[in-house]
């Protein structure tokens, strides 16, 4: 089986602060692959980042960064100087065989509620 | 526009009639999937499919059924709703589930069961 934990339910921070969402997972695969995705309050889900489980390099988007450690089984993410715009729930997600043949079955975390105040 | 398109918007039934939510995808895309959204649980995959008339479940199967006769096409029937079953519902779709390209999701379908 596979398993993702956002710990953080909610977060609430000031504009312009950095803010860390952290995702921990668990999955007896050796090649899986990882993913962040945002919902704004409009409800469309937005695909943000994609990383495959051989590929640890930190990947930096702007004002976006993802910090991949396989020792720790973490993916965290991280908005630098936040905006309003930023307010938004954001899901981890996570995609490996999980017993089956394919890489079909997707299990997300529970959402981590970011909310950037001016 | 390249788009997922999912109907309807919103839906409100009774226990034990009949429903279903129809999902549509313009890009050629193999894969295809249904997720439901609930408070503090985050989307769980109902059912996927990796391609015409290759479906398979995901974490929450029951008391729903798919079918992927055409391409473009993934539909979700529940038989027999029940008030367990009122949540939000996204169906998505990528170039390929085997490559784990990103998912396109539709506008989502609230669902009430009364």
């Amino acid at each position: 089986a596979q398993k993702v934990t956002q710990a953080q339910t909610e977060i609430s921070v000031v504009e312009k602060e950095d803010v860390t969402l952290d995702c921990v997972y668990e999955t007896r695969d050796t090649t899986y692959y990882l993913f962040w995705y945002k919902q704004p309050p409009s409800g469309e889900l937005v695909f943000l980042i994609r990383r495959n489980s051989f590929d640890e390099q930190n990947e930096i988007s702007g004002r976006y960064s993802w910090n991949f450690q396989k020792s720790t089984s973490s993916f965290n993410f991280t908005i630098t100087a936040s905006q309003v715009v930023d307010s938004a729930v954001y899901f981890c997600a996570l995609s490996g065989r999980a017993g089956g043949t394919s890489y079909g079955k997707l299990t997300f975390g529970q959402g981590t509620i970011l909310t950037v105040h001016p | 526009e390249a788009q997922v398109t999912q109907n309807p918007r919103y839906l409100i039934t009774v226990t034990g009639k009949k429903l279903t939510v129809t999902c549509s995808q313009n890009m050629n895309h193999e894969y295809m999937s249904w997720y439901r959204q609930d408070p503090g649980l985050g989307l769980r995959q109902i059912y996927y499919s990796m391609n015409v008339e290759v479906t398979d479940k995901g974490d929450v199967p029951e008391g729903y059924k798919v079918s992927r006769k055409e391409k473009r096409n993934f539909p979700l029937i529940l038989e027999s709703p029940s008030p367990n079953q009122t949540s939000l519902y996204f169906c998505a779709s990528s170039l390929s589930g085997g490559q784990n390209e990103k998912l396109f999701f539709g506008s989502g379908t609230q669902l009430s069961v009364l």
